[in-house]
């Protein structure tokens, strides 16, 4: 199975800051991967696939990338609605797996 | 808009057996792959199966693999998720997804809880 590790566990900023969060994969996933968000109390929402797709509706402050096996979530100017849980997820190869991810929250 | 509403969650004892649904709509439902993917409390997020659109493929990881079967009704536009020999540690909240290889749109969960 694919692993992925995920960094940080947790994380602390403040509005109109840019944060990171990343995965690393156990394996080449060939830019496989995908990104949610999920609110306390809500189910995850897709936020990009692919390592740097965009899903519909999604804000352009979200963005991700890659290098080697080592992907990140970037979030620009963050917004208090930014308070979230996020998770990566290798859609590479079955068994799908996810990162254990990522509290952020706002100052 | 897509919707996807579980239902058939509880409280069931170890050992025993419980039916998961999920009612789509807002989409052509046989024409995706589906899946549910479970979160336990306070926990992340783990895949437990996928189904092709007709159902003639599935997919489980080891976790489960034996003890789940998915299945859909394409003519209801419904997935279900047998859950057979229940263990503690299948208790979570479990989410009803469309799989693009991502999950592209997921409900908004059903409690199961495995406890005597």
């Amino acid at each position: 199975d694919i692993q992925m590790t995920q960094s940080p566990a947790s994380l602390s900023a403040s509005l109109g800051e840019t944060v990171t969060i990343e995965c690393l994969a156990s394996e080449d996933i060939y830019s496989n991967l995908a990104w949610y968000q999920q609110k306390p109390g809500k189910s995850p929402q897709l936020l990009i696939y692919d390592a740097s797709s965009l899903q519909d509706g999604v804000p352009s402050r979200f963005s991700g990338s890659e290098s080697g096996t080592q992907y990140s979530l970037e979030i620009n100017s963050l917004q208090s609605e930014d308070a979230a849980t996020y998770f990566c997820q290798q859609h590479h190869d079955y068994p799908w797996t996810f990162g254990g991810g990522t509290k952020l929250e706002l100052k | 808009e897509v919707q996807l509403v579980e239902s058939g969650g509880g409280l069931v004892q170890p050992g025993r057996s419980l039916k998961l649904s999920c009612a789509a709509s807002g989409f052509t439902f046989s024409n995706y792959y589906m899946a549910w993917v479970r979160q336990a409390p306070k926990k992340g997020l783990e895949w437990v199966a996928t189904i092709s659109t007709s159902g003639s493929r599935t997919y489980y990881p080891d976790s489960v693999k034996g003890r789940f079967t998915i299945s859909r009704d394409n003519a209801k536009s419904s997935l279900y998720l047998q859950m057979n020999s229940l263990k503690s540690e299948d208790t979570a909240t479990y989410y009803c997804a469309i799989e693009v290889n991502w999950f592209a749109y997921w409900g908004q969960g059903t409690l199961v809880t495995v406890s005597s």
